[in-house]
């Protein structure tokens, strides 16, 4: 059964480093997304991409952050200077209307 | 925006009896609501999901309905079983876009 897979599972950086977290969607699927879950909270929705542009975006999502599909296959979110309150699991996901996610990235900032 | 709320937030069941968890959401253009099933170090796992033209649907043990006047769902586990431990999310979609909205979470606990 296809899934979605990202890495890595766990990432430990230093506050203002720049990150990237990777995702490979489910290979048919054109709506790709990243959510985040802080430790505690809600999953919160940060960004969806459809045929390579950007197609929504939360007020999370600022300046910080990034996407890219840079190839046929992955999917990537940037964090340009992380911040301690970026620490969370970062989650993607892929799929128009039933989307279908990845056991996530840990991120950890110190 | 949309607001999803989600109770209880925690859930202890004997394992045969049945499990409801119940949400409620703020926009009425909502269409899509999906819950997921997520298990220690793993993603969230879709397991059922209904669509705003619909009243319930049932996949086995697992059950859904939706009442839109209210806007309310709800997610109905019958005879549980000890691997259904696990937290369970409801979400909903709006009329524009795909971005989902989840509630907060329900630790369900299966005691044998």
């Amino acid at each position: 059964e296809p899934e979605v897979t990202q890495t890595p599972s766990h990432q430990v950086t230093q506050m203002g480093q720049e990150v990237i977290l990777r995702c490979v969607p489910i290979s048919n699927h054109l709506y790709f997304y990243w959510y985040r879950q802080i430790l505690g909270q809600k999953v919160e929705f940060l960004v969806s991409f459809y045929n390579n542009e950007i197609s929504e975006k939360s007020e999370i999502f600022d300046d910080q952050f990034s996407v890219e599909r840079p190839d046929g296959s992955n999917f990537t979110l940037k964090i340009r200077s992380t911040k301690l309150e970026d620490s969370a699991m970062y989650f993607c996901a892929s799929g128009e209307v039933e989307q279908y996610f990845g056991p996530g990235t840990r991120l950890t900032v110190t | 925006g949309e607001n999803v709320e989600q109770h209880p937030s925690t859930l202890s069941v004997q394992e045969g009896d049945s499990a409801v968890i119940k949400c409620t959401y703020s926009d009425s253009a909502s269409n899509y609501f999906p819950w997921y099933k997520q298990e220690l170090g793993k993603g969230p796992q879709l397991i059922i999901d209904i669509r705003s033209n619909v009243g319930e649907k049932k996949d086995q043990r697992i059950a859904v309905t939706l009442n839109k006047t209210a806007k309310h769902f709800s997610l109905h586990i019958t005879e549980t079983q000890p691997e259904d431990s696990a937290v369970y999310f409801c979400a909903a979609r709006g009329a524009a876009g795909n971005k989902l909205t989840f509630g907060g979470g329900t630790r369900v606990l299966v005691k044998p």
